[in-house]
């Protein structure tokens, strides 16, 4: 079956400790995101890539960093920057391109900084 | 930069209750526009989109938008609701000459009671 698979779905971290999510697809989709969930404030952009070895800054980058060397991993690193990491992280792939479909969830992975 | 809507964070609402979410959105060019929903403990799934056309859309599952380009607006709407729509819901939308960026709104959590 085609789909986003992340990982792990549950982390505890320390503070001062990097963490990496973990974010796959084989729905064979150029544009892969990251966005971070929180109560009352929805879902916000923290990157995005639209090709291999090509990403941009959502708008909540500070203390994040990706990678895309293959077209179907997108990995999200959360680093001891980021003033408060816990939240619920959500990846999602479409095809690139205007007039192009839904964008498709993974099941998400809950961090928790403790 | 675009930005996107949800004025309703909260709604509760009877089972056979009318719904209609709104969703306002500030760009005023060519915009996809798209509503998804999350039911309790499932990922995030599409449940309309607007691209062109018809501006009244209809969804899955008794759901319907309309595009008002007038008043940058596309509100959700359902006749009679159900027990099982209790979930929470994001309005989202792509300016399609702005590449692959989708903003969410910051969600309304619909609760319907039987």
């Amino acid at each position: 079956d085609g789909g986003i698979t992340q990982s792990p779905k549950y982390l505890f971290r320390k503070e001062g400790q990097n963490v990496t999510l973990s974010c796959e697809q084989n729905l064979n989709h150029d544009a892969m995101y990251w966005y971070r969930q929180d109560p009352g404030q929805g879902l916000r952009l923290i990157y995005y890539s639209q090709i291999v070895n090509d990403f941009q800054k959502g708008d909540i980058a500070e203390g994040y960093s990706v990678s895309r060397e293959k077209k179907e991993s997108f990995p999200l690193t959360v680093t001891s920057a980021q003033k408060n990491p816990t939240a619920f992280y959500l990846c999602a792939s479409r095809v690139a391109g205007a007039h192009t479909g839904e964008l498709f969830f993974g099941e998400g992975s809950r961090l928790t900084v403790l | 930069a675009q930005s996107v809507s949800q004025h309703n964070h909260h709604v509760i609402l009877s089972e056979a209750a009318s719904l209609e979410l709104g969703c306002n959105y500030s760009y005023g060019g060519t915009v996809n526009l798209f509503w998804y929903v999350q039911y309790p403990g499932q990922h995030l799934q599409l449940l309309l989109k607007y691209f062109s056309g018809d501006p009244l859309v209809k969804g899955i599952k008794g759901f319907e938008a309309e595009f008002i380009k007038s008043k940058f607006s596309f509100n959700l709407r359902k006749p009679s609701v159900q027990w099982s729509d209790t979930a929470e819901y994001f309005c989202a939308v792509i300016l399609n000459n702005a590449g692959n960026m989708l903003t969410f709104g910051g969600g309304t959590r619909l609760m319907v009671k039987p």
